[in-house]
């Protein structure tokens, strides 16, 4: 059974630091591209990056700067590491299983709230 | 980077026909496929894929699903109609990196 669940922080000051981890069950990372989908108040899906099955990354240019995705094989862990938060970063943060080939989203985890702010 | 637009609401009464448009501004199409995608998200849900590669039912999708388009214009029709499709629709293009449409909710009347 395919599983995936996103676990961070809840709260986060601003200019700190987001750390999220999705652990993932019932499939191998290095069969699949990993992605990192957030969805911020009042907005739609917003595609932030992924790890290719053989560990390379890819992000989107408007995070390109700040963001850090990286993955643990050996725990079946996936990593988002975001830096310099603003409010604006409050949000839900999804994980999600891509098809190498095609890059469509076929599993995702339940997300993870995070709010930005002091 | 390529961009997607949908229109941001859509009424349908019970049992008709709804239909929702994705157009992108860049040609999606490669090597025989239209690399464009469409998930329906349900309040403090997480999205769930219907349709890949324009066409193609997910598993576990209901035939009342269908997805068509090439190219840059693409739509998902919902027929007929269910209470429970109350939700907001996204296309999804995996051509040149990945993007999102901004969603259509979809309200049943």
């Amino acid at each position: 059974q395919v599983q995936l669940k996103e676990t961070g922080p809840g709260l986060v000051q601003p200019t700190q630091t987001l750390s999220i981890t999705c652990t993932v069950s019932g499939f191998s990372l290095t069969s699949y591209y990993m992605q990192w989908v957030r969805q911020t108040p009042g907005k739609g899906l917003e595609w932030m990056g992924f790890i290719r099955s053989g560990g390379s990354t890819e992000y989107n240019s408007e995070f390109k700067s700040r963001l850090s995705i990286s993955r643990d094989t050996s725990k079946n862990q996936v990593f988002l590491k975001m830096n310099s938060l603003k409010t604006e970063d409050t949000g839900v943060y999804y994980c999600a299983r891509a098809e190498r080939r095609v890059q469509v989203m076929d599993a995702w985890g339940q997300g993870a709230s995070v709010t930005v702010s002091s | 980077d390529i961009v997607l637009t949908q229109s941001p609401a859509l009424a349908v009464s019970l049992g008709q026909r709804a239909t929702i448009s994705c157009k992108t501004n860049q040609n999606v199409d490669y090597y025989g496929n239209s690399y464009m995608h469409w998930y329906q998200q349900k309040p403090g849900q997480q999205p769930k894929l219907l349709i890949y590669l324009a066409s193609n039912l997910a598993s576990g999708i209901p035939a009342r699903f269908s997805g068509r388009g090439s190219g840059t214009d693409f739509t998902l029709t919902i027929d007929p109609v269910e209470a429970d499709d109350t939700a907001t629709y996204y296309c999804q293009q995996s051509r040149n990196l990945l993007t999102f449409g901004s969603g259509t909710k979809l309200e049943i009347k």
